[in-house]
């Protein structure tokens, strides 16, 4: 049953820590997004990367967050240093998009962030 | 910037009964999702639209596509419980990036299905 992991589920930090949220995208697919969800600002698109190039990262507050995907079957997501604003929960998705095709993307569990 | 509209953003239903969830979006699309997300869950997909009046239908829920009023909606036939979710339209559109493609969601409607 391919599927999209994420850890870890739940973290709780302090203010000034550094997160590190780390997801395997399904094997095969070659397109990664991260995302926010929020009460108040719903979904949003923090970055992602095609053939684990960055294609957009317009999303994500640049001075606090990177992400980065070393290798094809992980994708991590940052936040040094974090802030009590931060907390949410992280969504990594993963998609196979090629010429042609749609992008169906498929969801990990989250990761519930809390930042005191 | 791209708008996906979603209404209404909360629905509360008697089982039995039928509702519509409309989603309205700004720009040139062929390509629509919708998904679910259950309390504390991630988000589940249901249907991919993927042409002007295309249809799909899952048990009591059916979706549609009319891409040129921009519009889709899920239809809810003689609702059941089990149904009680947040469900999302999401546009796929062309991202910032040369090749890049994206998706924007909706705000979710919120549906709670009463006995």
């Amino acid at each position: 049953d391919a599927r999209v992991t994420q850890t870890p589920r739940h973290k709780v930090t302090e203010m000034g820590q550094e997160v590190t949220m780390r997801c395997q995208p399904i094997l095969g697919h070659n397109t990664v997004f991260w995302y926010r969800q929020t009460m108040m600002q719903g979904l949003e698109l923090l970055a992602y990367f095609r053939n684990r190039a960055p294609l957009d990262d317009s999303g994500m507050p640049k001075d606090r967050f990177s992400a980065e995907m070393p290798d094809a079957t992980l994708a991590t997501l940052k936040i040094q240093p974090s802030e009590p604003r931060d907390s949410a929960v992280y969504f990594c998705a993963s998609a196979k998009r090629g010429q042609g095709m749609y992008n169906e993307q498929f969801f990990g569990p989250g990761t519930r962030l809390t930042v005191l | 910037e791209l708008k996906v509209e979603q209404n209404p953003l909360f629905l509360s239903m008697q089982e039995g009964k039928n509702y519509t969830i409309y989603c309205n979006y700004s720009t040139t699309s062929d390509r629509l999702y919708w998904y679910r997300q259950d309390p504390g869950k991630s988000l589940e997909s249901l249907f991919v639209l993927l042409s002007n009046g295309a249809v799909k239908q899952e048990g009591r829920l059916m979706a549609s596509l009319d891409t040129k009023a921009r519009l889709s909606t899920l239809h809810i036939t003689a609702a059941v419980h089990d149904l009680s979710a947040t469900y999302f339209c999401a546009v796929d559109h062309d991202g910032p990036g040369a090749g890049s493609y994206q998706l924007t969601f909706g705000k979710g409607t919120k549906l709670s299905v009463i006995p």
